[in-house]
């Protein structure tokens, strides 16, 4: 199984500051023959359902608000809240849709974001 | 508008059979995969696996392979969780989640979630 750390577990964040969040898989998720990273980032907030906020490591869903972003590639990635509001305190998730079978599309743990 | 819709909480015993449900609607239920996560209480997502009601290509996750069953019934675009003998370890917030078209990767839309709890 590809194996998903995130860091850190938990982050307090002044509001109006940038939150960062990283992710390594322990292997690469990018698949060189169509030169895409096979990574997702969702955003759960308290009694919610998780809400896709990233696919393809980079790529906005439709209706996420631009101060989220996110980057990286191969093993290495990052969630970036630019300006952090209230309505963003939340638990983030990564996660690799990358795995041949058996697939085992493994989550990150979690990290918690908070406001300081 | 794509709409995922489950079953209500259930309470139920170690030993007990059960069965949950996820109705897709909005969509054409038999062209995309649909899939199922578990959240055990104060934890993280757990992929458990997917199914393609188009034809029943069913792929689970080596950790929940003989553990739970997952099936579709397109007559009713209805997906639906299973299991023969509940454990109190299966005690969690169940999510049905569906990918993009042509792909059982990123989960686009969520359901509510179905809490089962097993006790004794």
């Amino acid at each position: 199984d590809i194996v998903m750390t995130q860091s850190p577990d938990s982050l307090a964040v002044s509001l109006g500051e940038r939150a960062t969040i990283n992710c390594k898989s322990s292997q690469s998720v990018l698949y060189s023959s169509n030169n895409k990273n096979y990574l997702a980032w969702y955003q759960q907030k308290p009694g919610q359902p998780p809400k896709l906020l990233i696919y393809w490591a980079s790529t906005r869903e439709s209706g996420v608000p631009d101060r989220f972003s996110g980057s990286g590639s191969g093993t290495d990635f990052t969630l970036t809240i630019s300006s952090l509001q209230a309505e963003d305190v939340a638990v983030y998730y990564c996660q690799q849709y990358y795995s041949t079978p058996p697939e085992t599309y493994t989550f990150g743990q979690g990290t918690k974001l908070e406001i300081k | 508008e794509v709409q995922l819709v489950q079953s209500g909480a259930e309470v139920k015993k170690p030993g007990e059979s059960l069965k949950i449900s996820c109705k897709g609607s909005g969509y054409s239920f038999t062209s995309y995969w649909i899939g199922w996560v578990r959240q055990m209480p104060g934890k993280g997502l757990e992929w458990m696996g997917i199914i393609y009601p188009g034809d029943s290509d069913t792929r689970y996750s080596p950790s929940f392979q003989g553990q739970v069953t997952i099936s579709a019934d397109k007559s009713i675009s209805t997906a639906y969780l299973q299991w023969s003998s509940l454990k109190a370890s299966d005690t969690a917030m169940y999510y049905c989640a569906r990918p993009p078209v042509g792909s059982p990767g990123y989960f686009q839309h969520w359901g509510q979630g179905t809490l089962v709890t097993v006790s004794s």
